[in-house]
C-alpha cells in the first residue's frame, strides 16, 4: 500500500522567512496530494492540493510542487507569519472520477514554529 | 469552519465500555471518512462510507464498526474499549463527482481510563 514520508518533523523559522516541507510517496497510482494545517485542538484544515497532471500550484503565500518521476511533493510558505505556526500534514490519495477520493494516507506531520 | 460537525467533543470512559461517535457531513457530501489520530500512529484511515454503503476499510479493529444513515450522518461505534483506543477521532466528508477534497470535522477526543 501507499506510504508517505514527511520531513522535517519540526521546523523553526523567523517571521518573514520561507518554510519548505517535503514529502515522498511510494504508490505511483496516487494522483491527488493535499496539504493540511492543524492547529492545536482543531481538525485538519485543507490549505492547498495538487493533482498529478499539474507540476505546481500557488495560492497567495502558499505553493505546492510535484515531481511525479521522483514521487515527491513539497509545500512552500513564503513571508511566514506567526499565525502560520501549526502542524502541517501532507497526504496522498487516488482520486476517482466518481465516488470521491479514496482514503488519504498521511505523513507524520511537521510542526512549524514562526518566531516573531 | 469546514461544515462537518462531530459530537461529542470530548468523551471519557472506562476500559471495557462502548461509545458512539457521531458525524454530520457537509451539506451535499455523500462520502464520509473516519480517521484516528494518535501520537504514535499519526492520522490513520479507518473506514469510508458512500451514500449509505461501506466503500473502503482501513486499519479498523473488529471491535470498531460504523454506519451511514439515510440522512447521511454517520456513527462510529467503539466497543470493549482499551487504554490504547484513547485518541482523537476525526470524520471527514467529500463531494461525490470529480472532486477529491476531504473536509475534516473538529474531532472527538476519546479518553479511556
Amino acid at each position: 500500500g501507499e506510504n508517505v514520508e514527511q520531513h522535517p518533523s519540526t521546523l523553526s523559522v523567523q517571521e518573514g522567512d520561507s518554510a519548505v516541507i517535503k514529502c515522498t510517496y511510494s504508490d505511483s497510482a496516487s494522483n491527488y496530494f493535499p496539504w493540511y494545517k492543524q492547529e492545536l485542538g482543531k481538525g485538519p484544515q485543507l490549505i492547498i492540493d495538487i493533482r498529478s497532471n499539474v507540476g505546481e500550484k500557488k495560492d497567495q503565500r502558499i505553493a505546492v510542487t510535484l515531481n511525479k518521476t521522483a514521487k515527491h511533493f513539497s509545500l512552500h510558505i513564503t513571508e511566514t507569519q506567526p499565525e502560520d505556526s501549526a502542524v502541517y500534514f501532507c497526504a496522498a490519495s487516488h482520486a476517482r472520477t466518481q465516488g470521491g477520493s479514496e482514503k488519504l494516507v498521511f505523513g507524520k506531520g511537521t510542526k512549524l514554529t514562526v518566531n516573531p | 469552519d469546514s461544515g462537518v460537525t462531530q459530537t461529542p467533543k470530548h468523551l471519557i470512559t472506562a476500559t471495557g465500555q462502548r461509545v458512539t461517535l457521531r458525524c454530520s457531513p457537509r451539506s451535499g457530501d455523500l462520502s464520509v471518512y473516519w480517521y484516528q489520530q494518535s501520537l504514535d500512529q499519526g492520522l490513520q484511515f479507518l473506514i469510508q462510507y458512500y451514500n449509505g454503503e461501506e466503500r473502503a476499510k482501513g486499519n479498523i479493529l473488529e471491535r470498531f464498526s460504523a454506519q451511514q444513515f439515510p440522512d447521511l450522518h454517520s456513527e462510529l461505534n467503539l466497543s470493549s474499549l482499551e487504554l490504547g483506543d484513547s485518541a482523537l477521532y476525526f470524520c471527514a466528508s467529500s463531494v461525490e463527482y470529480r472532486r477529491s477534497e476531504q473536509f475534516f470535522g473538529p474531532g472527538t477526543r476519546l479518553t479511556v481510563l
